[in-house]
């Protein structure tokens, strides 16, 4: 919804990273989160960005660029555990404030 | 805290019976959240409270879906005449600013 988009897949090897991007097309972008979603289990809140530039968390860190509608969530030292489905989701002010879901990247950590 | 509640965790219904999906949100969160998952569509809105008062239902199919909010503390999905098209796994979420949303478990549907 909303045009926000991801890749399907990516696949990395544990020990090095991973960069999951996000592109939106939404004209009243208010704020874009990330959440990790394992198989069977309900998403997790991860990360909250609304202004440009990067906000680095530690093992995971988000990049933000307004102008360009683009957003990646990035993992350093992959653990197999980091195997999981990354949701990009973004809030609409011109939508109630909902926020809009992508469809998920499949991260596949390998050892 | 427990975090948010979604009972039953899995429901069984026949073509054409009703099911109704509950959830209760962490104690304080002011905005509620349904969505509903399948491996074909992804994650879709369904409709949103806040404050117990619905914002947006704008993904609700029309005719069959309905939610309520009767109080803080408890939600509903309702849906009628189920289908078999109708089987996804359905997530409460709430909130306190919308920034962050707290899932729960999900109740997984399969209606037959």
């Amino acid at each position: 919804g909303q045009g926000v988009e991801q890749p399907d897949n990516l696949m990395s090897v544990e020990g090095t990273f991973a960069r999951v991007n996000c592109t939106y097309s939404t004209s009243g972008f208010n704020g874009l989160s990330w959440y990790q979603q394992r198989e069977g289990h309900a998403p997790v809140f991860l990360s909250y960005v609304v202004l440009d530039g990067l906000k680095d968390s530690g093992h995971f860190s988000t990049f933000l660029s307004r102008s360009n509608g683009y957003s990646y969530l990035l993992l350093t030292e992959l653990q197999i555990k980091d195997s999981a489905s990354y949701l990009c989701a973004v809030r609409d002010r011109n939508n109630n404030n909902r926020i809009f879901f992508g469809d998920g990247t499949q991260l596949v950590v390998k050892p | 805290n427990a975090g948010v509640i979604q009972t039953p965790r899995h429901k069984v219904t026949g073509k054409g019976q009703e099911a109704t999906l509950w959830c209760e949100p962490i104690s304080g969160h002011s905005a509620v959240f349904w969505y509903r998952q399948t491996i074909v569509q992804g994650l879709e809105f369904l409709t949103y409270f806040r404050n117990q008062a619905p914002i947006d239902d704008s993904g609700m199919p029309k005719e069959r879906f309905s939610a309520q909010m009767p109080n803080q503390s408890h939600s509903t999905l309702k849906i009628q005449s189920t289908q078999p098209q109708d089987s996804a796994v359905y997530l409460c979420a709430s909130s306190l600013a919308q920034d962050t949303q707290y899932f729960g478990p999900g109740t997984r549907l399969l209606v037959l």
